[in-house]
């Protein structure tokens, strides 16, 4: 089973400054990797897939990167409804398989 | 408009069955790749199972041989059928349906359904 890793597990972030979040894989999974937002009380949504390729409706100031076994989510100026949780996924899994990092909370500093 | 809506969560005693619906609207679920994926309380993600277009089924390794994902084309419905229901699969279950082409993507969700076991 491929683990997925996120740090830190908090984020504290001003509104308009800059979020790194970071994904580590067990072992390489290409670029077959997604990330999520969640909201308190909500679904998850797609906010990135293919490690950098924005989901339908994503603003531009999400932005991913990396291949292999490490991943970066990057919120260039944080909102106030960007304040949630943040879940990695990878996708190379051969029988299907799906695995989600443990989740990065970006909360209001 | 795309929608999902689950339903036929509840409280259910260790060693118990239940099924999860999930009705969709706006598309038709044979067409399309859908998960069932599910979040224990104040904990992450875990994905539980998949079905193709084509029928093809998958699970994870903790619910293998005692969850049971289908649908109904007649009903445009999904379920999940949970046996030998263990405290651990305490949790609140979404279904999502993946993008046309790639079933790991989970591009629409529905509000979730909470089940929990516990006697």
């Amino acid at each position: 089973e491929i683990v997925m890793t996120q740090s830190p597990a908090t984020l504290s972030v001003s509104p308009g400054e800059r979020a790194t979040l970071s994904c580590r894989a067990s072992q390489r999974v290409s670029s077959d990797l997604a990330w999520y937002q969640q909201k308190p009380g909500q679904a998850p949504r797609l906010l990135i897939y293919g490690a950098s390729t924005r989901a339908t409706g994503i603003p531009a100031r999400f932005s991913g990167s990396g291949s292999g076994t490490e991943f970066t989510l990057t919120i260039s100026s944080l909102q106030s409804e960007d304040f949630a949780v943040y879940y990695c996924q990878q996708y190379n899994n051969w029988p299907p398989e799906l695995t989600f990092g443990g989740g990065t909370k970006v909360e209001i500093k | 408009e795309v929608q999902l809506v689950e339903s036929g969560g509840g409280l259910i005693q260790p060693g118990g069955s239940l099924r999860l619906s999930c009705a969709a609207s706006g598309f038709t679920v044979s067409d399309n790749y859908m998960s069932w994926v599910r979040q224990a309380p104040g904990k992450g993600l875990e994905w539980v199972s998949v079905i193709y277009s084509g029928g093809s089924t998958y699970y994870a390794d903790s619910v293998k041989g005692r969850f049971t994902i289908s649908r109904d084309n007649s009903k445009n419905t999904l379920y999940l059928q949970m046996n030998s229901l263990r405290a651990e699969d305490t949790a609140v279950y979404y279904c999502a349906r993946g993008i046309l082409t790639k079933w790991e993507l989970l591009e629409k969700w529905g509000q979730g359904t909470l089940v929990t076991v516990s006697s």
